[in-house]
């Protein structure tokens, strides 16, 4: 089966570091997804993974281990526009097709 | 600006009727997707197309039907057979075959209810 697991929800403080972990168990695998939706809106991406690593985009960094089947999204110096839910999703071999996690729901505190 | 239009964002549907979710994209993206997303679930595959005047059906399919005519246009059509259709859908579109870290690009989403 295919199955992808994220926390349902985290709370972090403004100005501190927050780490979201996804766990998957896929038929196939040619990348790791991160996406960013606030309520009500669209996902908009964040970070791609296929390679075992750390991809650093700014604030945000994802990392990847494949052997594993595990990732994260390590979200620095959180401001309060970061309360948002972050989706983590699987691309399959040889398909366009994305499997999504459940998302976490990331609250930040002042 | 390129992107994905979805439209209503709200939508209200009455028992045995048909609603019709409208999606359009100015990406030149060959391949568009529609996913419901209810709490706590994540989102779920309704439907895909990678090419026009052809699609597949994903994970949920059951009480939907979309058609492909056009490159820029993939409506989903939510029938009476659909019996709990309140949720909020969403339309993405993509490279298709693109690998690497093509992303798929959604819209805003329509939520539909039930009157």
């Amino acid at each position: 089966g295919q199955n992808i697991d994220q926390p349902t929800e985290m709370t972090a403080t403004e100005g501190a570091i927050v780490q979201i972990n996804c766990t998957y168990q896929t038929s196939g695998f040619n990348g790791l997804f991160w996406y960013q939706q606030h309520a009500g809106e669209a996902p908009t991406f964040l970070s791609y993974n296929v390679l075992d690593g750390l991809e650093e985009k700014g604030r945000f960094s994802s990392f990847l281990s494949r052997s594993k089947g595990y990732s994260y999204l390590l979200l620095k110096e959180l401001q309060m526009k970061d309360s948002a839910s972050y989706l983590c999703a699987v691309r399959g071999l040889n398909t366009d097709k994305l499997i999504f996690g459940t998302g976490t729901r990331l609250q930040v505190f002042p | 600006d390129g992107g994905i239009t979805q439209s209503p964002k709200y939508l209200f549907r009455k028992e045995g009727q048909n609603v019709t979710l409208s999606c359009e994209q100015n990406l030149n993206h060959d391949a568009m997707y529609w996913y419901r997303q209810d709490p706590g679930q994540g989102l779920r595959l309704i439907y895909y197309s990678q090419i026009v005047n052809d699609f597949q059906k994903g994970d949920i399919a059951e009480g939907y039907s979309v058609s492909r005519e056009k490159k820029e246009s993939f409506p989903l059509t939510v029938t009476s057979a659909q019996k709990n259709p309140t949720a909020f859908y969403l339309c993405a579109s993509s490279i298709v075959g693109g690998g690497g870290n093509q992303p798929q690009h959604f819209g805003d989403g329509t939520r539909l209810s039930i009157l």
